[in-house]
């Protein structure tokens, strides 16, 4: 069973659309994580969730907002696509914050033109 | 933002070569993890270091914490093919609720 699931995998879409990433752990795991990484492979925190409360929320364009139905999704909806949006999103969960181990899942390319 | 530098950026071998990888800082930090992340997934977790000077093997994998936790090296003996990957450190801070990563190490093991 794999442990951080997101989908989809890869997202192509246009300038100025709308779009939702999706993200399911079934670790029991009390904190997730939104990650971009660049293309240079930079990875970089966006927001990180503790029991559906949103902890941190590095600067990041208000166009993105991360929702937590419960603690064991974490879905990112991003509004008005831009083409500097274009990156890999890694999902990503603890069982608590700080040492704790990070999770990933597999990625979700978008890629907006 | 801290400042989490690795070294080399890049680096391509031979099979069955040595290297040592590096992340630098100028912060003290509670404790590092070391990942790596193939093409196409997510990083996955080598290694946590915890006390400085800590040293941990992990088969051919050597990895050591600087004596004053501001740094540290990840040494692999006699590299193989599916030691390719991009290596990232990852250290943390007390009271810290996320982890921020370093700018990676691009490793290619030649068959």
């Amino acid at each position: 069973d794999t442990a951080v699931s997101q989908t989809p995998k890869y997202l192509v879409t246009q300038m100025g659309n709308d779009k939702s990433i999706k993200c399911e752990q079934n670790l029991g795991h009390d904190t997730m994580y939104w990650y971009k990484q660049d293309s240079k492979k930079f990875l970089k925190i966006m927001f990180s969730y503790n029991n559906k409360e949103l902890i941190i929320n590095e600067t990041v364009p208000n166009r993105f907002s991360p929702k937590s139905p419960d603690k064991a999704h974490l879905n990112l909806h991003i509004n008005s696509l831009e083409l500097g949006d274009s990156a890999v999103y890694f999902c990503a969960s603890s069982q608590e914050g700080g040492r704790s181990p990070l999770h990933f899942g597999n990625g979700t390319r978008l890629t907006v033109t | 933002t801290q400042l989490l530098e690795q070294s080399p950026q890049f680096l391509s071998i031979q099979e069955g070569e040595n290297l040592t990888v590096y992340c630098n800082s100028s912060s003290v930090f509670s404790s590092l993890q070391w990942y790596r992340q193939e093409p196409g997934e997510g990083p996955v977790l080598l290694v946590t270091v915890v006390t400085g000077g800590e040293v941990k093997k992990l088969k051919r994998l050597t990895f050591q914490f600087g004596d004053a936790r501001k740094d540290s090296s990840l040494h692999i003996t006699a590299a193989q093919p599916g030691d390719t990957g991009l290596y990232l450190c990852a250290p943390s801070k007390t009271g810290a609720n996320n982890l921020f990563f370093g700018t990676g190490t691009r490793l290619t093991v030649i068959p």
